[in-house]
């Protein structure tokens, strides 16, 4: 069964300093890896994919699948980045993607 | 305002009631899902239809049905059998039913409260 961890309920970091959420998958086939977004008062969206191997608002993420990993990283924190953070995982089809419990990002000024 | 609307936001039910929860999409999807957020547990799929007349049940479909009569609408019923119905309620759909890369459009939700 597929699975997705983020082992972080919680992250508080200052202005300006470096931020990795974590995220490790279990599934067996060749995941879809992604992280959503929620800030406050707003609906889920997508942050980023990792077959789009993009950068959204400094935000990048790397597949590591030696590691099952897919973790979400900013080089310079900033005060909007303060929201809530799911990583998921699509098994390639349209059959729903299966989320994380989410890590709520606090960035401090 | 193309999107995906859920209503209504707020939504208070007795124990024992049926409820049914709306969403609809003018983004011509195929495909939409209904998930619940609990705090401190993500969000956890309930059904999915890739299609209009077809649906699956997703990890947490005991107590709940949907229906997919036409591609914009996919109402949730939550029923009286549902053991803990108290939650928030998230609608999404995403464009192509065979692409798993597809990203899902998420509805703001409806909170319901059943006492």
């Amino acid at each position: 069964a597929q699975r997705v961890t983020q082992p972080e309920k919680l992250l508080s970091v200052f202005k300006g300093a470096p931020v990795e959420l974590k995220c490790n998958y279990s599934y067996s086939g060749s995941p879809e890896l992604f992280w959503y977004v929620q800030y406050s008062r707003q609906r889920l969206q997508l942050l980023l994919r990792h077959i789009s191997r993009e950068s959204i608002k400094g935000f990048t993420a790397d597949l590591n699948k030696g590691e099952t990993s897919f973790h979400l990283k900013k080089p310079f924190a900033q005060e909007e980045d303060s929201a809530m953070y799911y990583c998921a995982l699509g098994r390639g089809g349209a059959d729903g993607l299966t989320f994380g419990k989410g890590t709520h990002l606090i960035i401090q000024p | 305002d193309g999107g995906i609307t859920q209503s209504p936001k707020y939504l208070f039910r007795k124990e024992g009631q049926n409820v049914t929860l709306s969403c609809e999409q003018n983004l011509n999807h195929d495909a939409m899902y209904w998930y619940r957020q609990d705090p401190g547990q993500g969000l956890r799929l309930i059904y999915y239809s890739q299609i209009v007349n077809d649906f699956q049940k997703g990890d947490i479909a005991e107590g709940y049905s949907v229906s997919r009569e036409k591609k914009e609408s996919f109402p949730l019923t939550v029923t009286s059998a549902q053991k803990n119905p108290t939650a928030f309620y998230l609608c999404a759909s995403s464009i192509a039913a065979s692409r798993g890369d597809s990203p899902l459009h998420f509805g703001n939700g409806t909170r319901l409260t059943v006492t």
